[in-house]
Order: structure tokens, then C-alpha cells, then sequence
């Protein structure tokens, strides 16, 4: 089954406190990307990547780092965490020679940071 | 102005009209458009795709496009109450020849009274 997979599902965490929220997809995919979705603002792209090792900053990209060493995972790396941080985070995967075409989404994280 | 704009809602209908969603945006080069749906908590789903000016029909779904106007919308037929969700516009906005992001606006609150 295509899919996109996000870990772990829901995390409460400590100002400061270092965390990864994972992301793999198994559809072969070269662009991925994460969001994340705040009340009233809709979707915001945090990071994005072409392909391995190609990454790119989104619209909101402080306070987050990615990594792209394989094709099927995007890991969304939050170094300092903040309480600004707090927001439900989506990845998502499309295949790169039909970007315009749909985006697979992940289950989603929803963070919290206190 | 925002890339993709929406009226945020929410927007309430009774049972079995048609709701009509609408989304405008502002890059005149874009050629894809997109409606996600999305149940609260959970990540979005497509539900329509339109790729040139005119109507395109899927079941109870009727996406519409008009390019000069830079507007897209969706009407739903025979609201059900299992419809109500926030339905996100997205635009596929060009980068180079062959790269693209897809920009989403903040969605539509739909709510379909029994």
C-alpha cells in the first residue's frame, strides 16, 4: 500500500529538548516536503527537498532543520524546541516529473511544547 | 495579497444543497489546482484536480476554473453532514521549467446541517 509515514503521532515536550519527528514514504518518490498547520494560517511549507541530499527552506523554516540521505525518508530535526513550535506538522511526497500532481500526506505529529 | 486566498467560513448549508466553495490566486502562470479535504485532526486527502479552464465533474463534486479570473472553486451536490470538514484550495506555483510548490490557502470550514 502507498503510504506516508509519520512518528510518532503525538509528542509533548520540553522547552530546549532536541527531537526528530520521522517521515518515510515507499512510493519511490524524489520531492518531499514538510508543512505545518496552525489555526487560521492553513498549511505553511517548513522545508522541502528535490531529491537526496537536495533540501530547500520553505516558507516558515527557523527553528527547524531536514535531512535527505535517502530517497524514501525526510526527517524534520527541531534542535532548540520552543512553544512557538507548537503545531500540528504534516509530511508529504509527490513524484518529482509530475509536481503538479498530487501530494501524498503523512498521518501527522501533532507537537506540543512546553 | 496572499498567494491562494479563501474565505475561512464557516460556511453552513442544510442537508442536501449544494455548497460552493471558492479559492482566488494570484500567480497567473499556474496551471494545477487542487481541493483537499481534510477532517479535523487528520491529514488532507484529494478529492478533485483541475488542470484547464471549464467545469470537471467527480460524483457529487464539481470543480470549476477560470484562469483569467484566477479563481477556482468547488460545489458539492447534495450536502451530507459527512461532508463537513475544511476543504483546502492548493496551486501548483512554478519555480523553474520543471520544479513546482504547491501552495495551500487556509481553507474552508464547511458544516452541513441534518
Amino acid at each position: 500500500e502507498a503510504q506516508v509515514t509519520q512518528n510518532p503521532r503525538y509528542l509533548i515536550t520540553v522547552t530546549g529538548k532536541k527531537l526528530t519527528v520521522t517521515c518515510s514514504q515507499n512510493m519511490n518518490h524524489e520531492y518531499m516536503s514538510w508543512y505545518r498547520q496552525d489555526p487560521g494560517l492553513g498549511l505553511r511549507q517548513i522545508y522541502y527537498s528535490m531529491n537526496v541530499e537536495v533540501t530547500d527552506k520553505g516558507d516558515v523554516p527557523e527553528g527547524y532543520k531536514v535531512s535527505r540521505k535517502e530517497k524514501r525518508n525526510f526527517p524534520l530535526i527541531l534542535e532548540s524546541p520552543s512553544p512557538n513550535q507548537t503545531s500540528l506538522y504534516f509530511c508529504a511526497s509527490t513524484p518529482r516529473d509530475r509536481v503538479n500532481t498530487e501530494a501524498f500526506f503523512g498521518q501527522g505529529t501533532r507537537l506540543t511544547v512546553v | 495579497q496572499k498567494e491562494v486566498e479563501q474565505n475561512s467560513g464557516p460556511l453552513s448549508v442544510p442537508e442536501g444543497a449544494i455548497a460552493s466553495l471558492n479559492c482566488t490566486y494570484s500567480d497567473r502562470v499556474s496551471q494545477s489546482f487542487f481541493w483537499y479535504r481534510q477532517y479535523s485532526g487528520k491529514s488532507p486527502e484529494l478529492i478533485m484536480s483541475i488542470y484547464s479552464n471549464g467545469d470537471k465533474e467527480d460524483g457529487r463534486f464539481t470543480a470549476q476554473l477560470n484562469k483569467a479570473s484566477q479563481y477556482v472553486s468547488l460545489l458539492i451536490r447534495d450536502s451530507q453532514p459527512s461532508d463537513s470538514a475544511t476543504y483546502l484550495c492548493a496551486v501548483n506555483i512554478i519555480i523553474t521549467s520543471n520544479t513546482g510548490k504547491l501552495i495551500f490557502g487556509q481553507g474552508t470550514t464547511l458544516q452541513v446541517k441534518p
